[in-house]
């Protein structure tokens, strides 16, 4: 089955205790993006991904790191997290190009929540 | 820069009656505009998408979308509401057809009434 695989789920953790969220697509995508969902403000990226090596930043970066050294895995990085990172993480992919572009695929999403 | 605006961020429809959730977009160049819904604890999923073929959009569960360049809108209607409808759903906007820089709206809510 076609799916963009995110983990943790949910996860409660302290301010300043690094954490990684896994991202893991088996689709063959290009391009792959973390967002988070917030109340009332939709979607914002944070950081995307147009290839193995290949990364820049969205619109909402500041304190996140991500690394793309596999084309399937894209895992988002908090070196240090503070309770204006609690939110919901989604990670999606889709092809570059032709009739699949901008088509996302997105995990189910993982619920953080610094204390 | 590429913006869309989604007006009411809570709908509720009774089960039967016309679904209408507006969009308008803000782009500098021709734009492709797309619908996502998102389920209850579920990622988002694509409705439909608009890519300048056809102004009218046809896309999955009976929903469509009309793209209207005069009043830079991008509205999802479906004429029959359904319980499994309930839903928030997500307009956005792309300057590009090549890669997923997407600008998500906020959202808008929709609960259905029996």
């Amino acid at each position: 089955e076609a799916q963009v695989t995110q983990n943790p789920r949910y996860l409660i953790t302290v301010t300043g205790k690094k954490l990684t969220v896994t991202c893991s697509q088996n689709m063959n995508h290009e391009y792959m993006s973390w967002y988070r969902q917030d109340p009332g403000l939709g979607l914002r990226q944070i950081y995307y991904s147009m290839n193995v090596e290949v990364t820049d930043k969205g619109d909402v970066p500041e304190g996140y790191k991500v690394s793309r050294k596999e084309k399937r895995n894209f895992p988002l990085i908090l070196e240090s997290p503070s309770p204006n990172q609690t939110s919901l993480y989604f990670c999606a992919s889709s092809l570059l190009g032709g009739s699949g572009a901008n088509v996302l695929t997105f995990g189910a999403g993982s619920r953080l929540t610094v204390l | 820069a590429q913006s869309v605006t989604q007006l009411g961020s809570h709908v509720s429809v009774s089960e039967g009656a016309l679904v209408l959730l507006r969009c308008n977009y803000s782009s500098s160049v021709p734009p492709y505009l797309f619908w996502y819904v998102q389920y209850p604890n579920q990622g988002l999923q694509l409705l439909l998408k608009y890519t300048s073929a056809a102004t009218l959009v046809k896309g999955i569960n009976g929903f469509e979308a009309e793209f209207k360049k005069s009043e830079t809108s991008f509205h999802l209607t479906k004429p029959s509401a359904h319980m499994s409808d309930a839903a928030e759903y997500f307009c956005a906007v792309s300057e590009s057809d090549s890669w997923g820089k997407l600008q998500f709206g906020a959202g808008t809510q929709v609960v259905v009434t029996p």
